[in-house]
């Protein structure tokens, strides 16, 4: 079983919808949770981090984190064509390094 | 301030040949990472050092695979012989005390292709 396991998508939403990215996890011990985004031919970047069960919001981006189903998503409103990216997830286990699933791609259609 | 930066940014190479890949960190940053990506395996770290020191190379893929980190703001990661099973996207990532946020700053990463 894969640590991280992420639909690889394509998932396509029109402008202006809410676009739902899931991720699940199979190290119980995983105790922190991270969203990263990578557009085409770039390198990754940190937009989310969750460490506690529930909703943490930061703008137009809603990350969700439930421990006992080891499942972790991201809700992105108002989806924007800029939006269009591959979405990894990533937990940490609480020392060192982070694993990373293979990623979703998002595509938003204007 | 600079980010991570890597370089070569493309190589293209033959079968059994040496390459060579390199990084500076972001100055200050203690931890560094190597990670390759590819379609079929995604992002896989392969080591990574904290204050030059390697701690865990686990994720090197055998014995042609080799990283150093001579001091603080520069690392290189070395494949010798190279094979088509090692065309892939190689990034640097660094980290300074904030690692534990989970919040890795990658570089533009090295495309290098095997023939």
């Amino acid at each position: 079983q894969k640590e991280v396991e992420q639909n690889s998508g394509p998932l396509s939403v029109p402008e202006g919808a809410i676009a739902s990215l899931n991720c699940t996890y199979s190290d119980r011990v995983s105790q922190s949770f991270f969203w990263y985004r990578q557009y085409s031919g770039k390198s990754p970047e940190l937009i989310m981090s969750i460490y506690s069960n529930g909703d943490k919001e930061d703008g137009r981006f809603t990350a969700q984190l439930n421990k006992a189903s080891q499942y972790v998503s991201l809700l992105i409103r108002d989806s924007q064509p800029s939006d269009s990216a591959t979405y990894l997830c990533a937990v940490n286990r609480g020392y060192s390094t982070l694993t990373f699933g293979k990623g979703t791609m998002l595509l938003v259609s204007p | 301030d600079a980010g991570v930066i890597q370089s070569p940014r493309h190589e293209v190479t033959e079968m059994g040949q040496e390459v060579t890949l390199r990084c500076k960190p972001i100055s200050g940053h203690d931890y560094l990472f190597w990670y390759r990506q590819t379609m079929m395996r995604g992002l896989e770290l392969l080591i990574y050092f904290n204050n030059n020191v390697p701690i865990d190379d686990s994720g090197m893929p055998e014995d042609r695979f080799s990283a150093k980190m001579p001091n603080a703001s520069f690392s290189t990661l070395k494949i010798q012989p190279s094979e088509p099973r090692d065309s892939a996207v190689y990034f640097c990532a660094s980290s300074g005390q904030g690692y534990t946020t989970g919040e890795l700053f990658f570089g533009e990463g090295s495309r290098l292709t095997v023939l």
